[in-house]
């Protein structure tokens, strides 16, 4: 079956500008998270959905940051008033009762 | 704080060796811990998931243990081969949260 998409695979913005990144998780998982990974560094942790259950956000890094998902389908992962620090690749993963997590490509975001 | 540790240097192995990398972690009491494969520009698939009362898992060519004494998890890759050669990323899961807490990886390099 389809795995997780991502969409855009590639973002390239200006410096100030709001930018909106799409996760669409296998249908059925329950668990969304989303990632940052910069170069050559570690996953770090943004935000976690369960169910109808409220959203972890303990890893969102600021308030520029904000996440929706409608039910258990689309997530959307907002950054505003871009950074150059936020340059990175946001990766998106769903699994089935927080057991292993399904990932997708990723957002390469690059801004400038 | 919590931490986890993964060797920073990248593992140069010839093929047909067998690899070990290595997680070690503190101020945490996993209930479960995850080993996850990572190519350049791609999502980390997941391969293995071994609980805290486990001892040791396998799966075809790979074995990890889960030290809880030791706060240690040892990843190993029997008869390496060049295929085998990405990042390979532990990541812990405690107690009531469905959070997962990723280390930063240690690249492994098989030659033929």
């Amino acid at each position: 079956g389809a795995g997780v998409s991502q969409s855009p695979s590639n973002k390239v913005t200006e410096k100030g500008k709001d930018v909106e990144l799409r996760c669409d998780p296998i249908s059925g998982h329950t668990a969304l998270y989303w990632y940052r990974q910069r170069l050559g560094q570690g996953l770090e942790f943004l935000i976690y959905f369960q169910g109808n259950s409220a959203p972890d956000k303990s890893g969102l890094p600021s308030d520029r940051f904000s996440a929706e998902r409608t039910g258990e389908s689309v997530s959307t992962l907002t950054i505003q008033r871009t950074q150059q620090e936020d340059s990175a690749v946001y990766l998106c993963a769903s699994s089935l009762y927080s057991y292993e997590q399904y990932f997708g490509p990723g957002t390469r975001l690059t801004v400038t | 704080s919590q931490k986890i540790e993964q060797n920073s240097e990248a593992l140069n192995i010839q093929e047909g060796k067998t690899a070990t990398l290595t997680c070690n972690y503190t101020n945490y009491s996993p209930a479960y811990l995850q080993w996850y494969r990572q190519d350049p520009g791609r999502g980390p698939v997941f391969l293995l998931l071994i609980r805290e009362n486990e001892k040791e898992k396998r799966k075809e060519r790979l074995k990890v243990t889960f030290d809880t004494t030791l706060k240690q998890s040892l990843f190993h890759i029997t008869a390496s081969q060049p295929a085998d050669s990405a990042t390979y990323l532990c990541a812990l899961k405690g107690y009531n949260t469905d959070k997962l807490i990723f280390g930063t990886g240690t690249r492994l390099q098989v030659f033929p």
